[in-house]
């Protein structure tokens, strides 16, 4: 069976400090992978998202990064971390097209002072 | 911009009525809609779902209602339970290409709470 892992679970950084969330993806190939962030009073917001190796979509300008090393990891990153990016992080997969399901990691917790 | 729309943050139902969670969106190419619930400190979990080519969906105690014209579309909880309480996450996908069908766009979400 397919599953999802990310970590840190929780994370408390200071402002301009270095950011780096994993996500691994077990049981599949080649999947889709994503990246949201849930803010307050915001709902899900797609960050980036990932069809293959290397392959990186950006959906919201911003001061994060993503890379995709493996076929199964997702690294979300930043080099200096804002306030406004605290947040709920959550990776997540699917398979082919959206015409299915989009599978959620756990989530990080991240906040900023 | 925001294309999905969950208008009602919070919602409260006693236990064993029904709950009615909304969603509209302005999107005319979207055409499969799906309903997430999530609870607190967790990843959402998908709820279901349903295609443009219908109207209704329905999976034990939950039933999707999609109207095109109105572009809106409903969850219906019957009967309600505490366990339900969540936030419930509407979301859509677009055909095609550019990326369009490999993203979910979601709603802000809104709470429910089902009392005792």
């Amino acid at each position: 069976s397919q599953t999802i892992h990310q970590w840190p679970a929780t994370l408390v950084q200071p402002v301009g400090s270095p950011l780096s969330l994993e996500c691994t993806v077990e049981g599949t190939s080649n999947p889709n992978l994503y990246w949201y962030r849930q803010a307050a009073g915001r709902g899900l917001q797609l960050l980036f998202y990932s069809v293959g190796i290397g392959q990186i979509s950006s959906e919201v300008p911003q001061n994060l990064s993503a890379s995709r090393p493996q076929d199964r990891q997702f690294i979300l990153s930043s080099k200096k971390l804002l306030l406004s990016d605290s947040g709920f992080y959550l990776c997540a997969w699917s398979v082919g097209s959206l015409q299915g399901w989009l599978f959620f990691g756990e989530g990080s917790r991240l906040t900023v002072l | 911009d925001q294309q999905v729309k969950q208008n009602s943050p919070s919602l409260s139902v006693q236990e064993g009525r029904i709950s009615i969670l909304n969603c509209d969106y302005t999107n005319s190419m979207f055409d499969y809609f799906l309903w997430y619930k999530k609870y607190p400190a967790e990843g959402p979990t998908f709820l279901i779902s349903i295609s443009s080519i219908k109207d209704k969906n329905e999976d034990g105690r939950f039933t999707v209602f999609l109207n095109k014209s109105a572009k809106h579309l409903s969850l219906h909880i019957v009967p309600s339970q505490p366990g339900d309480s969540a936030v419930y996450f509407c979301a859509a996908s677009a055909p095609g290409g550019g990326g369009s069908n490999y993203k979910l766009t979601f709603g802000k979400g809104t709470l429910l709470t089902v009392n005792p």
